[in-house]
């Protein structure tokens, strides 16, 4: 089926260093993509999207690039700060279906 | 409205006996959604309602799961004869139709079964 998949499991930076996360995805049809950020004990937490016919959002301190020809978005957070360290997870959504169909997590440990 | 509340936080039970999870969504919302998450996954869909009708469900909600939301507002989910494979955390998401997915989650009810 369609999958949402992330490219590695862990990632360790320094603080004030900028984070690059990234994911893969195999489902064209999505509307839209999405990246949540999960802390131990609580649920998702939206941080910020893109629509599926966009290539970069900014949002503060993060910004999303989407990239349709190799099926890849990715997560840059600059001048990472120590409240940022959590659990990372892309998601993409199909107003279709109306679900979100989430990859495996991707933990940001920030070094201080 | 302080978002989407969940009830238990946790709960522990033993192999065989029911268990049954309440979510409280956002008071305007009209989409109620559950989710479950085990250590180091997404979370995977598991159903999901338009005011009190349940329009979709997951080939993971085996037989034994069982969802409601009788009045269109709070939502129970209620797993009969638990068995060990069902420890998750359990999450609940709800939005409003025409503001794209607009998700906003609770923080889950963590289950562990023994």
């Amino acid at each position: 089926g369609e999958s949402v998949g992330l490219h590695l499991p862990t990632l360790s930076v320094q603080e004030g260093d900028n984070s690059i996360i990234n994911c893969a995805y195999s489902n064209s049809a999505s509307d839209y993509f999405i990246w949540y950020k999960q802390e131990s004990g609580k649920g998702p937490q939206f941080i910020i999207d893109i629509r599926s016919n966009m290539d970069k959002r900014q949002g503060q301190r993060v910004t999303v690039l989407l990239n349709k020809t190799v099926k890849h978005l990715s997560l840059q957070i600059a001048a990472t700060q120590p409240g940022d360290s959590a659990v990372y997870f892309c998601a993409d959504y199909t107003g279709a279906n109306s679900k979100l169909t989430f990859g495996k997590g991707i933990t940001l440990s920030v070094r201080p | 409205d302080t978002g989407v509340s969940q009830n238990p936080r946790h709960k522990i039970t033993k192999r065989g006996q029911n268990v049954t999870f309440r979510c409280d969504p956002i008071s305007e919302h009209n989409r109620l959604y559950w989710y479950r998450q085990t250590l180091g996954q997404g979370p995977e869909f598991l159903t999901y309602f338009q005011n009190e009708a349940q329009l979709e469900k997951s080939r993971l909600l085996s037989d034994r799961f069982s969802a409601e939301r009788p009045k269109g507002s709070f939502s129970t989910l209620e797993i009969q004869r638990t068995e060990q494979g069902d420890s998750a955390m359990y999450l609940c998401a709800s939005s409003l139709v025409g503001t794209g997915y607009g998700y906003t989650f609770g923080s889950g009810t963590r289950l562990t079964v023994v």
